[in-house]
């Protein structure tokens, strides 16, 4: 039972590029959430899908971010036109079902931009 | 706005002995807390949670104290051992609220010496 896939681990990108992350929610998972991490600081909520909808989008910045879970395939975080202040580690996670928060976290993909 | 705060960076605590990790909350709408632990290079792996209708949650080794009135929670771990050793996150949200998103706050890095 595999759990919460992210790939890639590592992503470098040149300034102005475009960054795409993958997530795999476990089996049985419906539900997405993208969080990120930024140096010293805690994980921040960025955003929560369902399969084919975006249910919060409250944590995403207005600009070049934008997240998706199509009815096929993984959970693809999109940033356009990276900045250096886009250097952080993206975690997603899933949960079976709404009102469950002891969701599983994958091992995050490290982003840095040069 | 830090509405869950750590204000312990880091904690050292010999093994065999208690390690209590503190968190506060300024939002008095949230009714259901989390603590996630993290190793480097990974994603948080759930701990133990506590839903405000309770004062205490038990598990193993583990246990998260809830004073609502002092808007404070702690997890103690007794006996403490060298694999304990991590960053441990607090995260709170409104189990009300329509989406599953998490407030996390910025970490303690626990250290276990042997």
């Amino acid at each position: 039972n595999a759990g919460v896939m992210q790939n890639p681990r590592h992503l470098v990108r040149r300034r102005g590029q475009e960054a795409r992350l993958r997530c795999s929610p476990m089996k049985g998972h419906s539900h997405v959430y993208w969080y990120r991490q930024l140096p010293e600081e805690g994980l921040k909520f960025m955003v929560y899908l369902q399969k084919e909808n975006i249910i919060d989008e409250s944590g995403m910045p207005k600009e070049r971010f934008s997240a998706e879970f199509p009815k096929e395939g993984p959970s693809i975080l999109r940033i356009q036109q990276v900045v250096r202040g886009d250097s952080a580690a993206y975690f997603c996670a899933s949960s079976p079902q709404q009102g469950n928060y002891g969701y599983t976290f994958g091992s995050g993909t490290r982003l840095t931009v040069v | 706005d830090q509405q869950v705060k750590q204000n312990s960076p880091s904690l050292s605590v010999q093994e065999g002995r208690i390690s209590i990790l503190n968190c506060d909350y300024t939002n008095s709408m949230f009714d259901y807390f989390l603590w996630y632990k993290k190793y480097p290079a990974e994603g948080p792996t759930f701990l133990i949670s506590i839903s405000s209708i309770k004062d205490k949650n038990e598990d193993g080794r583990f246990t998260v104290f809830l004073n609502k009135s002092a808007k404070h929670l702690s997890l103690h771990i007794v006996p403490s051992q060298p694999g304990d050793s991590a960053v441990y996150f607090c995260a709170a949200s409104a189990l009300g609220g329509a989406t599953n998103k998490l407030i996390f706050g910025t970490g303690t890095l626990l250290a276990v010496q042997p």
